[in-house]
């Protein structure tokens, strides 16, 4: 059965430096989204991309944060500098549809801020 | 926006009875509910949703029921076994555009043998 990857599986980095996520969704999917989730806290929306463009976005995802689908495969979250409230485990999840669609989730990336 | 309660927080059930995990959403337009369990350090898999058009679905020993007036739907294991141990989540959607999942806060499920 196909799944969400995601790597890497842990990154550990600087206050202030630059980190790029990557994930692979299920490859006939047309929607991704990421979410994180704070240690032992609810998941939350973070942003959903489709066609090529935001879709939506919250509160979290500033200016600090971008997303990319830079070939057919990938699809990556950069946070341009980051801060220690970044720690969190950051989820991609890809569905088929959007209307009332299952959302397939990566098995995370771990992000520690030092 | 969207807001989703979840209770309880824990919940500590005998193998072999029953769990009932409930949550309320606050946007009426809602129409897609999902479940997911998350084992320690795992990614959320979904376990069953239920979208607007139906009050009740069921897939062998988990069920879910929606009732849209009240705004809440609950998660039903029954004949729990040691594996059921996790943390559950409900979440909601309006399903506009890309719809995001907007999640509870999480049911620690612990089965005792």
């Amino acid at each position: 059965e196909p799944e969400v990857t995601q790597t890497p599986s842990h990154q550990v980095t600087q206050m202030g430096q630059e980190v790029i996520l990557r994930c692979v969704p299920i490859s006939n999917h047309l929607y991704f989204y990421w979410y994180r989730q704070i240690l032992g806290q609810k998941v939350e929306f973070l942003v959903s991309f489709y066609n090529n463009e935001i879709s939506e976005k919250s509160e979290i995802f500033d200016d600090q944060f971008s997303v990319e689908r830079p070939d057919g495969s990938n699809f990556t979250l950069k946070i341009r500098s980051t801060k220690l409230e970044d720690s969190a485990m950051y989820f991609c999840a890809s569905s088929i549809a959007s209307y009332q669609e299952t959302q397939y989730f990566g098995p995370g990336t771990r992000l520690l801020v030092l | 926006g969207e807001n989703v309660e979840q209770h309880p927080s824990t919940l500590s059930v005998q193998e072999g009875d029953s769990a009932v995990i409930k949550c309320t959403y606050s946007d009426s337009a809602s129409n897609y509910f999902p479940w997911y369990k998350q084992e320690l350090g795992k990614r959320p898999q979904l376990i069953i949703d239920i979208r607007s058009n139906v009050g009740e679905k069921k897939d062998q020993r988990i069920a879910v029921t929606l009732n849209k007036t009240a705004k809440h739907f609950s998660l039903h294991i029954t004949e729990t076994q040691p594996e059921d141990s996790a943390v559950y989540f409900c979440a909601a959607s309006n399903g506009q555009g890309a719809q995001k999942l907007v999640f509870g806060q999480g049911t620690r499920l612990t089965i005792n043998p």
